[in-house]
């Protein structure tokens, strides 16, 4: 069992919807990161958050460190928002290094 | 500001030779930076961890002398992967913490190797 868990695995929406993709973890983390993988590979950092809510444009990411619960929102979709979105914790028990989720593979359709 | 410079960013070798990637910190300076491997439709995996002037700490599982990794500045890591094989065809990724940012990490934009 992965420590990060990621849903759902696939995401497909129609340009103007609302998405939430959902991360969660099993053991105390120092600070969770959204990261944004387009399909060449590149990875760009959204995110890095360990309590309450950070806001960057239309992206919104939120964190329940009780629930050890994460959410990255997309507010106003946009096909070129179509890309992995990667969760990953900073994990005390692993010498703070990243674990990273699955991925969701967004599609945002015109 | 915080960019990590990779290079190559597509690569096809030979088996049996060897193939150096290279990343760069272009505005700040990355006394640690972290290199993963992403095979198709997974996740990133931690290979090492590049400290500049000492060596590097592999993960479980890791060839160290397979997967040379050199840190000689605070600016430049490199991984070497030597003798390469098919097997060896993959994604590789180089991280740098961002000293003082509030995105935690910048990441280089990878390198697509294929071992012929």
């Amino acid at each position: 069992k992965n420590e990060v868990e990621q849903s759902p695995q696939n995401l497909t929406a129609q340009e103007g919807e609302f998405i939430t993709i959902n991360c969660s973890y099993s053991v105390g983390i120092s600070a969770l990161h959204w990261l944004q993988q387009h399909p060449g590979g590149g990875i760009v950092s959204l995110f890095m958050l360990s309590s309450g809510k950070k806001k960057h444009g239309r992206l919104i990411a939120t964190i329940n460190i009780q629930e050890k619960h994460s959410s990255l929102h997309i507010t106003a979709s946009h096909p070129r928002d179509s890309a992995v979105y990667i969760c990953a914790g900073l994990f005390m028990e692993y010498g703070n290094k990243l674990v990273f989720g699955a991925g969701t593979i967004l599609r945002v359709k015109s | 500001g915080a960019v990590v410079s990779q290079h190559p960013s597509r690569v096809i070798c030979k088996s049996g030779t060897s193939v150096k990637i290279e990343c760069r910190s272009l505005d700040f300076q990355a006394t640690t930076m972290f290199w993963y491997r992403q095979f198709p439709k997974q996740s990133l995996m931690l290979m090492a961890t590049s400290n500049e002037g000492s060596k590097a700490t592999y993960e479980q599982g890791v060839e160290k002398d397979k997967f040379l990794i050199n840190h000689a500045s605070l600016t430049l890591s490199t991984l070497t992967v030597t003798s390469a094989h098919p097997e060896d065809s993959s994604f590789y990724i180089c991280s740098a913490r961002v000293p003082g940012g509030s995105r935690g990490y910048t990441f280089g934009s990878g390198t697509r190797l294929t071992v012929v």
